[in-house]
């Protein structure tokens, strides 16, 4: 049962244009969410977070969008650049049981120079 | 600041041997998290350790997995006997505690190590 999915396994994007990367999720008790990016043999990094009480998180390029009624959020990028290109994964939690995240697959991104 | 140490980077193994993964957190972390990252996947989480006593294994294998942090500092990870579908990278990430509630969370932020990558034969 994936609590958090990430439909789209990869997405490319010409450098400039924007990166939209989908989430959702299914449990409502979920109030708190992460976008961590990873680039190959390291560890995630802390991208942006949200939580229930917004509908949006902005920071420099990066904005998070999040949906409560949908039970949907997205990463906004823009403009892309080529040192984006990483895997993001959508993370979830609900805060007063801790900092147990809820990982969803992942999306490959891509951003052609 | 130093990062999450991991050791080692990399390890092939056959199927029914054991191994181990060392971790040691950022200096002042409370929290102490590993992860297993299966190809594809994201990461799932194994076992989160508050200073050195358990706050959850609910996902952990106990037959064949076990971990420990003893000093309330570093931590190991053990898995005997391996089996194929151990194939992962084992992630270790550390945190502060923070306050709670709103944006006080971002101060909970999770900070991960670069990972184990585990092969099994």
């Amino acid at each position: 049962d994936q609590q958090v999915k990430q439909n789209s396994p990869s997405l490319s994007v010409q450098e400039g244009r924007i990166s939209i990367l989908n989430c959702d999720y299914t449990n409502s008790m979920f109030d708190y969410f992460l976008w961590y990016k990873k680039y190959p043999a390291e560890g995630p990094t802390f991208l942006i977070s949200i939580s229930s009480i917004k509908d949006k998180n902005e920071d420099g390029r990066f904005t998070v969008f999040l949906n409560k009624s949908a039970k949907h959020l997205s990463l906004h990028i823009v403009p892309s650049q080529p040192g984006d290109s990483a895997v993001y994964f959508c993370a979830a939690s609900v805060q007063n049981y801790g900092q147990n995240f809820v990982f969803g697959p992942g999306t490959r991104l891509s951003v052609l120079p | 600041e130093a990062g999450v140490a991991q050791s080692p980077r990399y390890k092939i193994i056959e199927k029914r041997q054991s191994v181990a993964f060392w971790c040691n957190p950022i200096s002042g972390h409370a929290t102490l998290y590993w992860y297993q990252q299966i190809l594809g996947q994201g990461p799932k989480l194994l076992i989160q350790f508050q200073n050195n006593g358990v706050v959850d294994d609910s996902q952990l294998p106990k037959d064949r997995f076990s971990a420990e942090r003893l000093k309330g500092v570093d931590s190991t990870l053990k898995i005997q006997p391996a089996k194929l579908e151990d194939s992962a990278v084992y992630l270790c990430a550390s945190s502060k505690p923070g306050l709670a509630g709103g944006e006080g969370w971002r101060n909970n932020e999770q900070f991960f190590g670069p990972g184990t990558r585990l092969t099994v034969l």
